[in-house]
């Protein structure tokens, strides 16, 4: 079974344009939610998505946005970037239930010069 | 806010059981406690949860005592590949939704 899996695993960007990260799910799984993580905050969590509906949203300004499609893939999109957006995001999916767990992938480094 | 408090870092001997712990005074009836780790900037890897009761998988065990307020998990014979920051989270079950609170963990050295 495949794992969670993001691309691209690394992306070089200027200050000031956008990005689209992308996060297909192990199948079956409908739940998705992202995560930032920077050497000076640690991993923060960003947002949720089921159903392509956002259930639930950390505290990161509105530059900071996402979509889940109907086969649960999600992407999310950071506009007008700055130096401190460089961190590694990471996805991580799962299937709905109280006992469950949930499965990272490997992340994608993200660095604004 | 984390909801969990770790210690910074602990080493263990090849070989040797680790035990990291994890304080959770705080936690309410309806949340588990979870465990992962993140080996050098990789994606956390999910090691194990519980509710209330001990749990042990292929991995590792959880030991969570009787009031829940903490937890201990235990590598039985860590190798260098355990090497890797240690996360404890509680999540709460309730609204279904999956937020994981991370802290700063506890960076665990296994010595040859």
């Amino acid at each position: 079974k495949a794992g969670v899996t993001q691309t691209p695993r690394y992306l070089i960007k200027t200050r000031g344009q956008q990005v689209t990260l992308s996060c297909s799910p192990i199948s079956g799984h409908r739940s998705v939610s992202w995560y930032q993580q920077t050497p000076g905050q640690g991993l923060q969590f960003l947002f949720e998505y089921f159903s392509e509906t956002q259930r639930n949203k950390g505290n990161f300004p509105g530059r900071f946005s996402g979509r889940q499609f109907s086969n649960s893939r999600s992407e999310m999109n950071v506009s007008t970037l700055e130096l401190g957006d460089s961190a590694l995001y990471l996805c991580a999916s799962s299937v709905e239930g109280s006992n469950t767990e949930a499965f990272f992938g490997q992340g994608t480094r993200l660095t604004v010069v | 806010d984390a909801k969990t408090t770790q210690p910074t870092s602990m080493d263990c001997a090849e070989g040797r059981a680790a035990n990291l712990p994890c304080n959770h005074s705080t936690i309410s009836g309806n949340e588990y406690v979870y465990w992962y780790r993140q080996i050098h900037s990789q994606g956390p890897q999910y090691i194990i949860h519980g509710l209330k009761n001990n749990e042990t998988n292929e991995m590792a065990s959880l030991i969570i005592t009787e009031d829940r307020k903490s937890s201990t998990l235990i590598l039985p014979h860590a190798t260098l590949r355990d090497t890797a920051v240690y996360y404890c989270i509680v999540r709460s079950f309730g609204s279904g939704t999956y937020k994981y609170i991370f802290g700063t963990g506890t960076r665990l050295k296994v010595l040859a």
